[in-house]
């Protein structure tokens, strides 16, 4: 049974870095089969997908349109996890951040708990 | 690609049969996967492929659909279903949500 255990802080000042971990269980970072996500929600944004990393005999990734030149996901094999790095954060940025995996393309089976991240001084 | 969900809301009660259409900006073939998702916690993979159970759901729940239009069965509304839906394609990234529909008790 894949888990992933989310980490990090729940507060970010503004223009600083929100920095979240996703540590997996069950599964390895390096799989084929499946690739691993970041999504938020907020009540103004609702669910959106924030980007991607995976590995297909390299490591690939892919980010929202609107968040490139922010965003970085990170893959780390040597602790079996990614990360998000999410720089310059505005009180926009203020969500629910979810790590989840896709399986074979057939969408996110599995999910980390969220964190409420807050970009507020 | 957009996505868009209906109702936005719905009251229903236990027994009752409750149907949520999704409908795509474009076409998706059958890239379509369906979650629940209750208040505090993570989305729940419900269906995936457009009409393919998840492991572990029970069977009151079914999804039918290609292209455009799609839709989310209910059969026999149970208290453990009163949660948020959503759709989600996985045609072409990026990967979109549906709004949400939330089913209220009546």
């Amino acid at each position: 049974q894949v888990q992933l255990q989310q980490s990090g802080p729940g507060l970010v000042k503004p223009s600083q870095t929100l920095s979240l971990t996703c540590a997996i269980s069950g599964d390895s970072v390096s799989t084929n089969s499946a690739a691993w996500n970041w999504v938020r929600q907020s009540p103004s944004r609702g669910l959106e997908w924030l980007g991607r990393t995976y590995y297909r005999s390299r490591w690939y990734d892919d980010y929202a349109e609107s968040l490139k030149g922010r965003i970085t996901i990170t893959p780390d094999t040597s602790k079996n996890q990614i990360s998000l790095h999410l720089n310059s954060v505005t009180p926009d940025d203020t969500a629910v951040y979810y790590c989840a995996r896709e399986f074979l393309g057939r969408g996110f089976d599995s999910w980390g708990q969220g964190t409420l991240v807050t970009g507020s001084s | 690609i957009q996505l868009t969900q209906s109702p936005s809301s719905l009251s229903t009660s236990v027994g009752d049969r409750v149907t949520i259409t999704c409908r795509a900006s474009q076409g998706i073939s059958g890239f379509l996967a369906w979650y629940q998702q209750k208040p505090g916690k993570a989305p729940k993979l419900l269906i995936y492929a457009a009409s393919t159970l998840q492991s572990g759901v029970p069977p009151r729940f079914s999804g039918s659909g290609s292209g455009t239009d799609f839709t989310l069965t209910i059969s026999s509304l149970q208290p453990e279903d009163f949660a948020t839906y959503y759709c989600q394609q996985v045609n072409s990234h990026p990967y979109t949500f549906g709004q949400g529909t939330k089913l209220e008790i009546k």
